[in-house]
């Protein structure tokens, strides 16, 4: 079974709705964080947190936002899903020194 | 947090050694240096870490001098299946920091 799983893998959503993306772990990480990656481009850091109690915005947060329920699942939610959010979302664990380990990824796209 | 500039491309051929050199110019004492492969629609796999000197595993080497203003890392003798994107990332995890990830250098292997 993988390490960090990520739901769904694809979704199409219209504008307007609201999406929630689902990432659990089993490798018993601290810290998760929530990507994002358009066409041709790296990845931008939408939220991370380093505990359950601990969420933090990264580069991109607006129009997006999180839930820590667990130390082993972190959800991305898009209250009101526009087209410029139509991208591929990336869920990552770490523990300690930055090394991290990445889902699938969900590939979103709004129309 | 370092900014990290990496050439936007490379061509190599099977066989041969790759280098990927990255600039931080305003590194700081306790940052690490980390570089991530990523294939097209993976999520980015760690490859190898640093801190000075010379770092080496069974995938890559790193190589960072003394002054640690910039940082090379070497693949031997890559294949067809080392093409895809290499990211270079600065800093260390700690604190309420997560690591960016900029656009990275697209390393495109022929035959």
């Amino acid at each position: 079974d993988a390490d960090v799983t990520q739901t769904p893998r694809n979704r199409i959503t219209k504008t307007g709705k609201r999406i929630m993306l689902e990432c659990s772990q089993t490798k018993g990480h601290d810290r998760m964080y929530w990507y994002r990656q358009d066409p041709g481009l790296g990845l931008r850091l939408i939220y991370y947190s380093f505990d359950v109690k601990d969420i933090n915005k990264g580069e991109i947060s607006d129009g997006y936002s999180v839930s820590r329920q667990a130390q082993a699942k972190f959800s991305l939610s898009l209250e009101s899903a526009i087209p410029n959010q139509t991208a591929l979302y990336f869920c990552a664990t770490s523990e300690g020194r930055d090394e991290q380990y990445f889902g699938p990824g969900t590939r979103l796209t709004v129309t | 947090l370092a900014k990290t500039t990496q050439p936007i491309s490379m061509d190599s051929y099977e066989g041969q050694e790759v280098n990927i050199t990255c600039s931080h110019n305003n590194i700081a004492t306790n940052d690490y240096i980390t570089w991530y492969q990523q294939f097209p629609s993976q999520g980015p796999r760690f490859i190898i870490q640093g801190y000075k000197t010379k770092v080496t595993n069974e995938v890559a080497s790193l190589f960072i001098p003394a002054d640690r203003k910039s940082s090379t890392l070497s693949l031997p003798r890559v294949s067809l299946s080392d093409t895809a994107v290499y990211y270079c990332l600065v800093g260390v995890d700690t604190g309420r920091r997560a690591l960016t990830f900029g656009s990275g250098t697209r390393l495109q292997v022929q035959p």
